[in-house]
């Protein structure tokens, strides 16, 4: 079965600066890739997401890049900010595949002033 | 839509006794998933259902854990008998399984076995 990869488990950053989480995954069959936030105390949702035929998006702060090619895809925040700091855990997923989706085990980014 | 529904938020419980968590999914969602969650492991998916039929429960940790999906608007996730690592969050999430689309989780429900 699929397994998704995620590092690092934690990260720390300076507010203003950029923060990069990095996920791999073994399945070359899966084809959407979501990213998901959470807060301490709440549920994960959905930031942003990635289909297999895009190599890059962008949402103003955020944007993810995949590499179908070695399998990885990863999350950047850019100009960081203390309501950025949170659990963030990239996913993948198959059309078709019956439809699981499986999870990294997450990185605790802190946005430091 | 009110969202993804779980009972209880909380439930706190002694070693050996039996729990059932519930899932009430958004309506028009036809992918169920049971999630738990633990510091260590972060978001392990124990069991999903396609229309009401269970697809993969290859990530149930043993024999105490069953999940049931008896109509398209109810999940169940059952430990029997419960024991204290089984403490964590329960997460349910469901989305629409045709296509791959965003998985909506609800709050969780957190439990703890002592």
């Amino acid at each position: 079965g699929e397994n998704v990869e995620q590092h690092p488990s934690t990260l720390s950053v300076q507010e203003g600066d950029s923060a990069v989480i990095k996920c791999t995954y073994s399945d070359s069959a899966s084809n959407y890739f979501p990213w998901y936030k959470q807060e301490l105390g709440k549920r994960p949702q959905l930031i942003i997401d990635i289909r297999s035929n895009v190599g890059e998006k962008k949402d103003q702060r955020i944007a993810v890049t995949l590499n179908k090619t070695a399998k990885h895809f990863s999350l950047h925040i850019t100009e960081t900010q203390p309501e950025d700091s949170a659990v963030y855990f990239c996913a993948a997923s198959i059309t078709g595949g019956g439809n699981k989706l499986t999870f990294g085990t997450g990185t605790q980014l802190k946005v430091e002033l | 839509d009110a969202g993804v529904i779980q009972s209880p938020r909380h439930e706190v419980t002694e070693m050996g006794q039996e729990v059932t968590l519930r899932c009430k999914p958004i309506s028009g969602h036809n992918s169920l998933f049971w999630y738990r969650q633990t510091m260590m492991r972060g978001l392990e998916l124990l069991i999903y259902f396609n229309n009401n039929v269970p697809i993969d429960d290859s990530g149930m940790p043993e024999d105490r854990f069953s999940a049931k999906m008896p109509n398209a608007s109810f999940s169940t996730l059952k430990i029997q008998p419960s024991e204290p690592r089984d403490s964590a969050v329960y997460f349910c999430a469901s989305r629409i399984g045709v296509e791959n689309t965003e998985a909506f989780f609800g709050q969780g429900t957190r439990l703890t076995v002592v």
